[in-house]
Parts: C-alpha cells; structure tokens; sequence
C-alpha cells in the first residue's frame, strides 16, 4: 500500500464550482499535511497546510482534516480555469520530522 | 518570500559525463532536499540533508551524491550520467524541527541525458 494515495484524475469542474480534491495516508501517526498546486512544467507551490482535525480556510481553499479516517482534502470553491493545476497531497510520517512523503497528485481541470 | 534557486532551468548532458546540479536558499533553513520527478512516478527524494555536511539517502539514492559544504547551498552530482537520469530534478528546503516542514521549491531543473 502506498503511504500517501490521490485519485490520479484527471478531475474535470465546470468554472464557478467546488472542486474536491482527496487523499488518504496509511501512517496514523502522521502530524503534519500539505497540499501543493504544480502548474504543467513548474515547480510545485505550497499552498495549503494543516496540523489539526478540521476545517482550515484560506480565500477559496479550504482544506480538512480526519486523522481517524487518515483522510486529508482540499476544496477550491469558485473554481477557475487558473486553478487548472496537478495538486499534490504531502505528509509528515512518523520517524521523519524533516521529511515530506508525496502523493502521486491530482490533475484538475476547470472548463470555462 | 522564501526562495530557492536552482543553477539551471534546462541542461544537456552526454552518457558518463559528471554532472552537478546547484541549489541555494536564502532563508536559512537547516533542510534541504533533491527530488526528481517522472511521469506516472511523482516525486521520489534522492537525497535530504539537515546540516551542513550531513546528509542522508532519501528513496533512489543510487547514482547520485550530494555536497552541502555551506548551509544555504546544496548540491546534487550525478556521477557518471545515464539516460534513465533524464528527469525534472526539484530542490526544496524547509526549516528545521519536528514541525512546521512545509517545503518550499526551486523551479526545478529539467535534465536530459542523451
């Protein structure tokens, strides 16, 4: 089983709606997740971090957290064609404070 | 802003031919990282290191070292280059601790090895 699991997509929306974005990890003990936009050819960007069960909001991005479900998702509300980007989950597993394990990522596409 | 700067944006190399891949920070972070990332793959972590002159394997450490003589610069080496070598080579740096590792990326250095 992979530690970090995405829907590989491609995940199509219509522009103006809510595109949800998932991702499953294996480790329980996990403290720390990330999500990050990479745009076709670039670098990826952090966008999103959260630590805590819950909802964390950031403009149009909410990301959500169920560490007993060991399930992590980001939201994009109003969604738009620039938002069209691979979206890439990351963890913090146990035993490595300093590294991040990736998701494969998710490929969104928002339709104008 | 944190930046990450990568010594290349594109590079061409021979078979065999020693190649070095430059990496600075200017947020004194104590992480720094190499990843590459392949289609179908994602992102795999060659090499990490946590201060300078340490370092550590990451997941495909095989074909590769890496240099951290100053604690904004790391450099990954591909010792005798190969064409499954031909990858977009990320490096990323984060601040020390056991929290707050978000990693913050170079734009990222696209290799081909011909």
């Amino acid at each position: 089983q992979k530690e970090v699991e995405q829907n590989s997509g491609p995940l199509s929306v219509p522009e103006g709606a809510i595109a949800s974005l998932n991702c499953t990890y294996s480790d329980r003990v996990s403290q720390s997740f990330f999500w990050y936009r990479q745009y076709s050819g670039k670098s990826p960007e952090l966008i999103m971090s959260i630590y805590s069960n819950g909802d964390k909001e950031d403009g149009r991005f909410t990301a959500q957290l169920n560490k007993a479900s060991q399930y992590v998702s980001l939201l994009i509300r109003d969604s738009q064609p620039s938002d069209s980007a691979t979206y890439l989950c990351a963890v913090n597993p146990p035993g490595s404070a300093r590294q991040l394990t990736f998701g494969s990522g998710t490929q969104l596409t928002v339709l104008p | 802003d944190v930046k990450v700067t990568q010594s290349s944006r594109y590079l061409v190399k021979r078979t065999g031919e020693k190649v070095f891949l430059e990496c600075v920070q200017d947020m004194d972070h104590e992480n720094m990282f190499w990843y590459r990332q392949d289609p179908g793959l994602g992102l795999r972590l060659i090499y990490f290191s946590y201060d300078v002159k340490m370092k550590e394997k990451g997941d495909i450490p095989e074909g590769y070292s890496v240099s951290r003589e100053k604690k904004e610069r790391f450099s990954l080496i591909l010792e005798s280059a190969s064409t499954n070598q031909t990858s977009m080579y990320l490096c990323a740096s984060s601040f020390g601790g056991t929290m707050n590792t978000e990693a913050f990326f170079g734009q990222g250095t696209r290799l081909t090895v011909v």
